[in-house]
């Protein structure tokens, strides 16, 4: 249970252009998401964390116009990158936090993207 | 602020080889503390967790104990196999807050 299906795994895209990223729960409600950007051989660094039907909370640095999140329901959210470029290019993961377990929270497979 | 500061790899054991990976963390309060794996092209799991002092957790051979005094999670595992490749990661909450912080990561490759 508390499955997050991410999609889609893998984007190439051209500089200009922007791409979206789904995470859906599956089998829970998701109230609260973590969109999460890993560069290579490096760590998870929280970009935003969003909550269903109000605004998301961007990490200090992170360009909020760059990087929509919209959280529409408690079963998606949605992480836009807008006008991508090269330095875009990174790994795109996100995370749920799953109540009634503690403090468990559950993984999208995550998205790499490459902009070209 | 918290972080959380982890072991750095690379690290490349035989099959059945001792394996640590260390971690350490800087928090306010009393978090609770986590590891995560990451296989190739997967996103992460979570394998232990202990969210008190001296609470240790485990999970497929792995064990991390929390050690408050030397505020300290390091991860062992007696036997590792070349299905324990991956990335791990060490990483910290605290209450009323439910993000998570991160340690760097500790790729560890096993051979056969």
């Amino acid at each position: 249970g508390a499955v997050v299906s991410q999609h889609p795994s893998w984007v190439i895209c051209k500089s200009g252009t922007s791409v979206k990223i789904e995470c859906r729960s599956l089998d829970f409600q998701a109230t609260t998401m973590f969109w999460y950007r890993q560069f290579p051989k490096q760590s998870l660094m929280l970009m935003a964390t969003s909550n269903e039907g109000s605004k998301a909370t961007y990490e200090q640095g992170v360009e909020k116009d760059k990087f929509l999140i919209n959280h529409a329901s408690l079963t998606l959210s949605t992480l836009t990158v807008t006008s991508a470029h090269p330095e875009d290019s990174s790994f795109y993961i996100c995370s749920a936090r799953v109540l009634g377990s503690g403090y468990g929270y559950t993984f999208g497979s995550g998205t790499r993207l490459t902009v070209v | 602020g918290n972080s959380v500061t982890q072991m750095e790899g690379p690290v490349t054991l035989s099959e059945e080889a001792f394996l640590t990976i260390n971690c350490t963390y800087t928090a306010t309060g009393y978090p609770s503390l986590f590891w995560y794996v990451q296989y190739p092209g997967e996103g992460l799991q979570l394998l232990l967790k202990a969210t008190k002092a001296d609470d240790k957790g485990s999970n497929k051979g792995f064990e991390a104990t929390y050690r408050k005094e030397t505020t300290s999670f390091h991860l062992e595992k007696g036997s590792v196999q070349v299905s324990d490749s991956a990335v791990y990661f060490c990483a910290l909450s605290v209450p009323n807050d439910y993000k998570l912080s991160f340690g760097a990561g500790t790729t560890v490759t096993v051979r056969a």
